[in-house]
């Protein structure tokens, strides 16, 4: 199947700092993806999706100042989180498509990056 | 994109079949059916999709009624590994995936 890797897989920052977030798909091209956030014991929630070469559209409630988005290529989106505080600290989670999704909608996931803001 | 519903969690035997629930009452005719698992602190696994028949592949068997109501996703020989949250999610072509609280599944020896 298709793989998503992201980097880096854990991360711990100080309060006030920015964090960008890796997110590649190795074996596809992906048209789309997505930003997801999970915090504990809790299920994921869509943060934001990106096309390739446009703007991110963001879910309501997710600021997209704070959470800046890049699609850049085929292969690659970056998330960073800028002046983040510990109410930021939480497990990211991208996927990436490689179809417009006609037929149907498989999304392959990344492993997930966990974020801690102290 | 229609709402489902799962039991918050359940136990299985290990080496049993694992039958898991998901009632989706307002899917449409356009909509599929996804199952999903996340293993602890990890992204979210594919496990199978299906549009009105029955699917069955190397991990698991969806089985859709005929009105497509309600699905189950069965694991014919549960393991320690697959104790994980499984997440239904209907969704039409080309639309976003977006989770419910899933079934929390605990196989025991």
């Amino acid at each position: 199947g298709a793989v998503v890797s992201q980097h880096p897989s854990w991360v711990i920052c100080k309060s006030g700092t920015s964090v960008k977030i890796e997110c590649r798909s190795l074996d596809f091209q992906a048209t789309t993806m997505f930003w997801y956030r999970q915090f504990p014991k809790q299920s994921l929630m869509l943060m934001a999706t990106s096309n390739e070469g446009s703007k991110a559209t963001y879910e309501q409630g997710v600021e997209k100042d704070k959470f800046l988005i890049n699609h850049a290529s085929l292969t690659l989106s970056t998330l960073t989180v800028t002046s983040a505080h510990p109410e930021d600290s939480s497990f990211y989670i991208c996927s990436a498509r490689d179809r417009p999704g006609l037929v149907y909608n498989e999304q392959f996931f990344g492993p997930g990056t966990r974020l801690t803001v102290l | 994109d229609a709402k489902t519903t799962q039991p918050p969690s359940m136990d299985c035997a290990e080496g049993r079949a694992a039958n898991l629930p998901c009632n989706h009452s307002t899917i449409s005719g356009n909509e599929y059916v996804y199952w999903y698992r996340q293993i602890h602190s990890q992204g979210p696994q594919y496990i199978i999709h299906g549009l009105k028949n029955n699917e069955t592949n190397e991990m698991a068997s969806l089985i859709i009624t005929e009105d497509r109501k309600s699905s189950t996703l069965i694991l014919p020989h549960a393991t320690l590994r697959d104790t994980a949250v499984y997440y239904c999610i209907v969704v039409a072509a080309g639309n976003k995936l977006t989770f419910g609280g899933g079934t929390r599944v605990l196989v025991k020896p």
